[in-house]
């Protein structure tokens, strides 16, 4: 079956900009993730999703991200006026209700900030 | 942010050997898991561990959840060259649904 897929694969955009990074998680999984990495270094988390709710946001850096599943599948990942520092590559993991600890990743959205 | 104390940061070995890699944490976690991360891919769920002592093989890849709950092990026997990548140890912790990472160990590989 088909994994979880992240439009687009790269993004590059300039400082002060708005971005939106999607993720299509995998069919039937409730749970969704995002997490950041940046170069040389392991992913961190973001937030989570439960169904249509963020039910951990505490890995979001500042009021400048923010991220909405309004229907419970697909997920959109917002920066406002972005930063250089911004710069990473954004995975989105989802995990199915029958296996909650196991999360399965897509291949990440390349973001640079110029 | 916080992240795991994963060892060693990159190793270089011949093909044919094993290899050994580990990760601490100063606080006890639920799940262990494994991942391998190739470039340009996100990371690829290896093995998952769900008890205090479990050992769990997949295929020539063992990993160990520590007894402690603070450790864990990932070895490779035989090593080969599709082998090659970056590893990384995730912890989970009761009632949180979030994964904290290492930093990885880069694996290369000469044939």
């Amino acid at each position: 079956g088909a994994g979880v897929s992240q439009t687009p694969s790269n993004k590059v955009t300039e400082k002060g900009k708005y971005v939106e990074l999607r993720c299509d998680p995998i069919s039937g999984h409730t749970a969704l993730y995002w997490y950041r990495q940046s170069l040389g270094q392991g992913p961190e988390f973001l937030i989570y999703f439960q169904g249509t709710g963020a039910a951990d946001d505490s890995g979001l850096p500042n009021d400048r991200f923010f991220a909405v599943r309004p229907e419970g599948s697909v997920s959109t990942l917002k920066i406002q006026r972005t930063e250089r520092g911004d710069s990473a590559v954004y995975l989105c993991a989802s995990s199915p209700p029958w296996d909650p600890e196991t999360q399965y990743f897509g291949p990440g959205t390349r973001l640079l900030v110029l | 942010g916080q992240q795991l104390n994963q060892s060693p940061q990159s190793m270089f070995i011949q093909e044919g050997e094993d290899v050994s890699m580990n990760c601490t944490s100063s606080s006890i976690f639920n799940t262990w898991l494994w991942y391998k991360q190739e470039p340009g891919e996100g990371p690829v769920l290896l093995i998952a561990l769900y008890k205090a002592g479990e050992l769990t093989s997949n295929g020539r890849l063992t990993a160990q959840f520590g007894i402690t709950r603070k450790d864990s092990f990932l070895n490779i026997s035989a090593s080969i060259p599709s082998d090659v990548g970056i590893y990384f140890c995730a912890g989970q912790r009761q009632g949180a649904q979030k994964l904290v990472f290492g930093q990885g160990t880069r694996l290369t590989i000469n044939p």
